[in-house]
């Protein structure tokens, strides 16, 4: 049973326009998100988080949204740049256990 | 951000051998340290919690016997993976904790 998906296994966007990223989850327990960005052969790099007492997290040119009602969060970057392109996972667990449950990724590409 | 190194990046052993995976975070200690393994084109499955001084918690489904994890000290946890088999070849990955999780490069294992 995926706890956490993500419906779109890639998405191609074009340079400076904006990109979009969906995440739904289905443990109503999870009350914290993150997005991970992930070149291949690396680990996951910590991009954003965001706290179910919140709906919206914003850090330069990406803004992660949580709709709890939904159980969908979704990851904006504006404007988008070729160095953006890489796979995206978000990740959902407890606050303060650090044990993530991740969606299986969207791979991003921004052509220039 | 904080600095987790994982060794080796790749490595290749013989059906039957064990293979070491060391995880060290450089710049901090990480009395919680998370192993994950990433099937191709597939999510990051957490494998177990390694904690520092005490067992390991295994998720389910993950033999013990078969992934020996042992964390030595604050800033050093290993992964064993013994009598490896060519289905054990996956992309591992650890996470430290410090104030959010911190991710490895990652341990591409090949059994041949």
């Amino acid at each position: 049973d995926q706890q956490v998906k993500q419906n779109s296994p890639s998405l191609s966007v074009q340079e400076g326009r904006i990109s979009i990223l969906n995440c739904d989850y289905t443990n109503s327990m999870f009350d914290y998100f993150l997005w991970y960005k992930k070149y291949p052969a690396e680990g996951p790099t910590f991009l954003i988080s965001i706290s179910s007492i919140k709906d919206k997290n914003e850090d330069g040119r990406f803004t992660v949204f949580l709709n709890k009602s939904a159980k969908h969060l979704s990851l904006h970057i504006v404007p988008s740049q070729p160095g953006d392109s890489a796979v995206y996972f978000c990740a959902a667990g407890t606050s303060g256990t650090y044990k993530y449950i991740f969606g299986t990724g969207t791979r991003l590409k921004v052509l220039a | 951000g904080a600095v987790v190194s994982q060794h080796p990046s790749r490595v290749i052993c013989k059906s039957g051998t064990s293979v070491k995976i060391e995880c060290r975070s450089l710049d901090f200690q990480a009395t919680t340290m998370f192993w994950y393994r990433q099937f191709p084109k597939k999510s990051l499955m957490l494998m177990a919690t390694s904690n520092e001084g005490s067992k390991a918690t295994y998720e389910q489904g993950v033999e013990k016997d078969k992934f020996l994890i042992n964390h030595a000290s604050l800033t050093l946890s290993t992964l064993t993976v013994t009598s490896a088999h060519p289905e054990d070849s996956s992309f591992y990955i650890c996470s430290a904790i410090r104030f959010e999780a911190f991710f490895g490069q990652g341990t591409r294992l090949t059994v041949v």
